[in-house]
């Protein structure tokens, strides 16, 4: 049974720090990977997928990279600013119809000005 | 990127009536699409596919008479909460890819819907 962990569940950083989210899955035959930014009272917003035979994709600030042999993804966010403040969930597919996706709990977010 | 839109965004029903929940997806034809619950301070867990033309599949401990699926066109899902109780209070929040993706495409979340039952 797949299982998506986030480390850390939460995290305040200064405004223009750059910083590492970490999303670790137990079982590496992954079809992709996804990273999604919540507001609060808000729905998912995806930033990021990762196909499982890429390594990395990047938007903007934003870098995610996989690492299927070691289950492992990480979400670097790049001088960040008090917009950025949110919840940021990974999750993968339970299958290759892709729809029911295993979701971790999720790192808060809070970037202070 | 492909627009999912849900209505309405926040209910506040009586304890015992149905309240419905509609999921569009704006730019694309979706066959399929996805439902989920968040409770608070707790990731999202799948409750049903909604397939179009055909009946909802729904994941293990979720009661498909409590909760109705139509997917009544290839750009509409419904979800029906029925008979709703204090704890069906929760945040359904609906999903749906492009089609054109692929099965490992990227996913689209709609913005949600705070049910709350009084």
């Amino acid at each position: 049974k797949q299982e998506v962990t986030q480390i850390p569940a939460a995290l305040s950083v200064p405004e223009g720090e750059n910083l590492v989210l970490n999303c670790s899955f137990t079982d590496s035959a992954i079809y992709n990977l996804q990273w999604f930014r919540q507001d609060p009272g808000k729905g998912l917003t995806s930033l990021l997928l990762i196909q499982s035979s890429q390594r990395e994709q990047t938007s903007g600030r934003l870098n995610a990279s996989l690492d299927k042999s070691s289950g492992r993804s990480t979400l670097y966010i790049a001088a960040s600013q008090p917009g950025d403040s949110a919840t940021y969930l990974c999750a993968v597919p339970s299958n290759n119809q892709g729809g029911k996706l295993i979701f971790g709990q999720g790192t808060e977010l809070s970037v202070k000005p | 990127g492909a627009v999912v839109s849900q209505h309405p965004s926040r209910v506040i029903c009586k304890s015992g009536t149905s309240v419905k929940i509609e999921c569009r997806s704006l730019d694309f034809q979706a066959t399929t699409m996805f439902w989920y619950r968040q409770f608070p301070k707790q990731s999202l867990m799948l409750m049903a596919t909604s397939n179009e033309g055909s009946k909802a599949t729904y994941e293990q401990g979720v009661e498909k008479d409590k909760f109705l699926i139509n997917h009544a066109s290839l750009t509409l899902s419904t979800l029906t909460v029925t008979s709703a109780h204090p704890e069906d209070s929760s945040f359904y929040i609906c999903s749906a890819r492009d089609p054109g993706q692929g099965n490992t495409g990227e996913l689209f979340f709609g913005e949600g819907s705070r049910l709350t039952v009084l």
